[in-house]
């Protein structure tokens, strides 16, 4: 079975600088998915950015950058000039290629503060 | 486009009482799911679905039901409540076929079994 470890359960950046969230995974598949999701208070999860595991080239989305080593396991989150509302809950999570069993498997999340 | 929502937002139950928790999506997603956050657990699924009339065990099953005749809804079930299922409950969907695999979520319900 599949597993996620987010080993850190908080961690705390200056407002304008740069974050990184750690996650590894265990899987023996070769193809799969890998995501992180934001829980902000209001306990939504919102989709940050996602990564497919046959790409080599890093995931990107505006300030969201991930650092994918597949031969490590390793999916690391980057978070550039960090801003008040990036101050939530994160969650790595890891999806088999899909197919009817397309469960989503989390880490167990990492709460993020942002200082002013 | 009201996406994948959740009702109630909150309810308060008692021991032994038969709750239902609703989810309904109006993206025609072929794929549903039931998940549960608890505290120092992340989120684990209950049920999954992978179309109308087909559905099948996650993680954490036992004491609930669910049930989908239509695909746009999923409802989950407590027959029979515990305080061991006092949790957030979240609802998520996603289509079919490659490039389909993102899951959305749903706002929650927050339930807790006195």
């Amino acid at each position: 079975a599949q597993t996620v470890t987010q080993s850190q359960p908080e961690m705390s950046v200056q407002e304008a600088e740069t974050v990184t969230l750690s996650c590894t995974y265990d899987t023996s598949e070769s193809d799969y998915y890998l995501f992180w999701y934001k829980q902000p208070p209001s306990r939504q999860m919102i989709l940050v950015i996602r990564q497919e595991a046959y790409k080599q080239q890093n995931a990107t989305e505006n300030r969201f950058s991930v650092n994918f080593q597949k031969a490590a396991k390793s999916f690391s989150l980057k978070i550039s000039d960090s801003q008040l509302g990036d101050a939530a809950m994160y969650f790595c999570a890891y999806r088999s290629d899909p197919g009817a069993n397309s469960k989503l498997t989390f880490g167990k999340g990492i709460t993020l503060s942002v200082r002013p | 486009d009201a996406g994948i929502t959740q009702s109630p937002r909150y309810k308060i139950t008692e021991t032994g009482r038969q709750v239902t928790l609703m989810c309904h999506q109006t993206w025609s997603h072929s794929y549903m799911f039931w998940y549960r956050q608890d505290l120092g657990h992340g989120l684990r699924l209950i049920y999954y679905s992978a179309a109308a009339d087909i559905t099948d065990k996650g993680e954490v099953p036992d004491g609930y039901v669910v049930s989908r005749s239509k695909t746009e809804n999923f409802p989950l079930t407590l027959e029979s409540a515990t305080r061991s299922q006092t949790s957030v409950y979240f609802c998520a969907s996603s289509a079919a076929g490659d490039g389909q695999e993102t899951q959305y979520f749903g706002p929650g319900t927050r339930l807790l079994v006195l």
